[in-house]
This record gives structure tokens, sequence and C-alpha cells, in this order.
């Protein structure tokens, strides 16, 4: 069946840092790829997304680019602030199943001023 | 406007009982998801509704798990005969449509069984 794995976490990081969090996933076909995340007290939120080979996708500073060849949706922000510290997952759908997610582990970020 | 909204936003039961966990969707969304959090994973799919009928349930992972949203907007998930692993975060989430529009989530019920 479809899996995503995601790095563990926590993730550490003083502000200003470079940003990445590595996923990969396994799904037959052309699944659509997810970031959400959590931030603390709040429900989970979409953060971008990509439906295709090759698309980027971006959002509050954060772009994932879909790489089929190496079946990856890696995370990446160029500067982190403290108030992106949150949980972040990867999560797939197969091709025309809407909203029915398959989410990795999660990965906490934490960043300090 | 609202989100989505999910009471109670805790619940200890003990094991056997039977509990309703009641999801409000965000007013307008045709799509409705149930999704299961254990501790330190990520939420799995339970079931999906488009208007009143359950289009996909193939995540409930025994028939002591049921859900029902008998007007096209509220929906219930109910649990029979509770065991401790049942316990989690318990997820609802909506959207306009099926495909392509983007999930909202509640922030949870956490359900405990003792």
């Amino acid at each position: 069946g479809d899996s995503v794995t995601q790095m563990e976490g926590p993730v550490t990081l003083s502000e200003e840092a470079f940003l990445t969090i590595n996923c990969t996933y396994t799904a037959t076909g052309y699944p659509s790829l997810f970031w959400y995340v959590q931030y603390p007290g709040e429900g989970l939120q979409l953060l971008l997304k990509a439906t295709k080979a090759d698309d980027k996708g971006s959002n509050k500073g954060f772009e994932a680019t879909y790489r089929k060849e190496t079946t990856s949706f890696h995370l990446e922000k160029g500067s982190v602030q403290v108030s992106d510290s949150a949980v972040y997952f990867c999560a797939l759908s197969p091709y025309n199943a809407g909203n029915m997610l398959t989410f990795g582990g999660g990965t906490r970020l934490m960043v300090k001023p | 406007g609202a989100g989505v909204s999910q009471t109670p936003s805790n619940k200890v039961t003990e094991k056997g009982k039977y509990v309703e966990l009641r999801c409000d969707p965000i007013s307008g969304h045709t799509a409705l998801y149930w999704y299961r959090q254990s501790l330190g994973q990520g939420p799995e799919f339970l079931i999906y509704f488009q208007g009143t009928g359950a289009a996909d349930d193939s995540g409930l992972p025994n028939d002591r798990f049921f859900a029902v949203r008998p007007e096209g907007s509220v929906s219930t998930l109910k649990i029979q005969r509770t065991e401790r692993g049942d316990s989690a975060v318990y997820l609802c989430a909506s959207s306009e449509g099926a495909t392509g529009s983007p999930l909202h989530f509640g922030n949870g019920t956490r359900l405990t069984v003792t």
C-alpha cells in the first residue's frame, strides 16, 4: 500500500537557519503530495501541495518540489523564524482520490531565537 | 467564519463503554473526513462522506466503529465496546468538494479509554 516516510524529529534550529525536512513516498501511479503544519494548540492546516511531477508548491517562504524520479517531496525554507515552530506532516493522496490522505509520522521543528 | 468544530474536546471512558464524537463542518462543505491520530504518529484515514453517504469507509478498523451524517452536515463517529487501543485523537476535516479543495481540520477529540 501507499506510505510516506519523513525524517524523525525534533529538528532544532536557530532563527534564520536553513531548513530541510526530508519526505519520501511509495505509491502507485501519480499521487498528489502535500505538506500540512500543526502549530501549538491549533488544528492541522495545509501548507503547500503539488499535483504532478516537477511541480513546486510554495507558501509562507516554504517550498517543496515533486520529484518522481526520487519519489521525494522535501520541505525547505531559506530562513526560519521562531513562529515556524510546529509539527510538519508530509502526505499523499492517490490520483483522483481527493482528500483521502496517507500521512507521514510528522517532524517537530523547534526554532530558537 | 467558523471553522470545523469538534465536541467534546476530551473524552475519558471506561473499557467496554460506547462513545459518540461529534463534528460540525464548515457551512457549505459537502465533503467530510474522519481521521485518527495515535500518539507520535501521523493521522490515519477512517471514513469519508460526500453529502449524506459514506463514499469510502475502508479505513474503519473494525465493525465497532461506525459514522453517520444524516443531513449532510453534522457527523457523528460512534465507537462500541471501546478498547484501550482506541485511545487517540480523532480528527474531523471538511472541504468544499471531493477533489482539489483544501482540507480544513478541527482541533480533534482526545479519547482516552481506561
